[in-house]
């Protein structure tokens, strides 16, 4: 069965940090991307960042409104991605899910346009 | 970024009901267009990918269309498990971008 499972998710003061993190198994974790997308208490998702495959150098790209505090690494030998977020701010207070960014291949390309599978979520409150 | 307006924000129907959803996002998308259903508490379940393909399990009164600006989420007869938030997503390009969405809810 394919499954994503966050993990790490509490309660951190304004400026404070935290690890999340999100095993994957019953695919090949290193073929994909994996992203992030939060959603605050009532609000719509938002997309986080990502981290890319092998092929493409584990290269990560992040939203506006996290760069430079949030920091996304994966283990493909672990099958597992990690967000280490750095100086919290009450607006990062939300559920956090990762997803699976599968890679599709046609026509001797490769693709990543649409996120299939989804975690759970964890929940990371920001409050002092 | 790219934006994405979804309307409307919330819509009362009836079982058996058609029921459509849009968002409107800037030209140039193309396929890239994808749907989700999101119930309380959980995460959100692909329905519809590039636009119009329908996601592996998902029952065939889900629909997708559009192209340039305009893009739509049918549900052609409304069941009692459709009840939900629907949420549009481009990606297009970086960062991904998500729609208001919509809740769905019993009249």
């Amino acid at each position: 069965e394919v499954q994503l499972v966050e993990s790490g998710g509490g309660l951190v003061q304004p400026g404070g940090s935290l690890r999340l993190s999100c095993a994957a198994s019953g695919f090949t974790f290193s073929d994909h991307y994996m992203d992030w997308v939060r959603q605050a208490p009532g609000k719509r998702l938002e997309w986080v960042g990502r981290s890319k495959n092998r092929l493409n150098s584990y290269s990560t790209e992040y939203a506006a409104s996290v760069k430079g505090r949030f920091t996304i690494s994966r283990d493909d030998s672990k099958n597992s991605v990690y967000v280490q977020m750095d100086s919290l701010k009450t607006e990062d207070t939300a559920v956090y899910f990762c997803a699976r960014v599968p890679r599709i291949c046609y026509g001797g390309s490769c693709y990543f346009y649409y996120m299939d599978v989804w975690g759970k979520g964890t929940t990371v409150t920001v409050s002092s | 970024d790219i934006p994405v307006t979804q309307s409307p924000s919330s819509l009362s129907a009836s079982v058996g009901d058609r029921v459509t959803i849009t968002c409107r996002t800037s030209p140039g998308i193309s396929i890239y267009f994808n749907w989700y259903q999101q119930k309380p508490g959980k995460a959100p379940k692909l329905l519809i990918y590039a636009t119009s393909t329908l996601q592996s399990g998902v029952p065939s009164r889900f629909s997708g269309s559009g192209s340039g600006t305009d893009f739509t989420l049918t549900i052609s007869s409304l069941q009692p498990d459709d009840f939900a938030t629907y949420y549009c997503l481009q990606t297009y390009s970086i960062p991904w971008t998500f729609g208001q969405g919509t809740k769905v809810e019993l009249k």
